[in-house]
């Protein structure tokens, strides 16, 4: 199956300090991907859509400001949480659609997911 | 109202046993079905999509009940290793996945 990396998987930082997540597919392009987050003990929330070459979407409640993503290439999109507080601690989950996918069907690529801690 | 509703749980459930998780949707535009298995601290993975006509693969079998907004997912003779939670989830369209929180299994010897 397709592959989605993440880097880093895990970070700690000291709020105020921004902080850059990459997602990568490796054997796809991907000219859709989308960044989640989830919170313990809650369901995966979509913050944004990012289309190669193109703004994110931020749904409803995402500063944009904050939570910049840049989709630069059709198999790497950069999501840099800004000015990061303890309440932006939590798990950033990306997911690529490929080029070659059906739009009738959204079948997305989990990466393995980056744990952010800010202290 | 969340747009994917699912029990918590955990279902504790023995070795062998049956287990079925329940899911409703409020969106009726919603267009396509999915179970994905989430392990503790780990992305989720596709299980399976959910077809009206109901769909089984191996030990699992999903259904979808248009008329209700209703999905379930059945798992039999349950293992050790099916403990992790199962995300109910929905494609709405607009290229959208809406997850529910999941609802936790935990297969004991």
């Amino acid at each position: 199956g397709a592959v989605v990396s993440q880097h880093p998987s895990r970070v700690i930082c000291k709020s105020g300090t921004s902080v850059k997540i990459e997602c990568r597919s490796l054997d796809f392009q991907a000219t859709t991907m989308f960044w989640y987050r989830q919170f313990p003990k809650q369901s995966l929330m979509l913050m944004a859509t990012s289309n190669e070459g193109s703004k994110a979407t931020y749904e409803q409640g995402v500063e944009k400001d904050k939570f910049l993503i840049n989709h630069a290439s059709l198999t790497l999109s950069t999501l840099t949480v800004t000015s990061a507080h303890p309440e932006d601690s939590s798990f950033y989950i990306c997911s690529a659609r490929s080029l070659a996918g059906d739009i009738s069907y959204n079948e997305q690529f989990f990466g393995p997911g980056t744990r952010l801690t800010v202290l | 109202r969340k747009e994917v509703e699912q029990d918590p749980g955990p279902f504790n459930v023995p070795e062998g046993a049956t287990v079925a998780f329940n899911c409703t949707y409020s969106n009726s535009a919603s267009q396509s079905f999915f179970w994905y298995r989430q392990d503790c601290r780990k992305e989720p993975k596709l299980l399976m999509s959910v077809y009206s006509s109901g769909n089984e693969d191996g030990r699992f079998t999903a259904q979808l009940n248009r008329a209700s907004q209703y999905i379930s997912l059945l798992i039999r003779d349950s293992k050790l290793s099916d403990s992790a939670t199962y995300l109910c989830v929905a494609f709405t369209g607009f290229q959208k996945l809406v997850f529910g929180t999941g609802t936790r299994l935990l297969v004991s010897p």
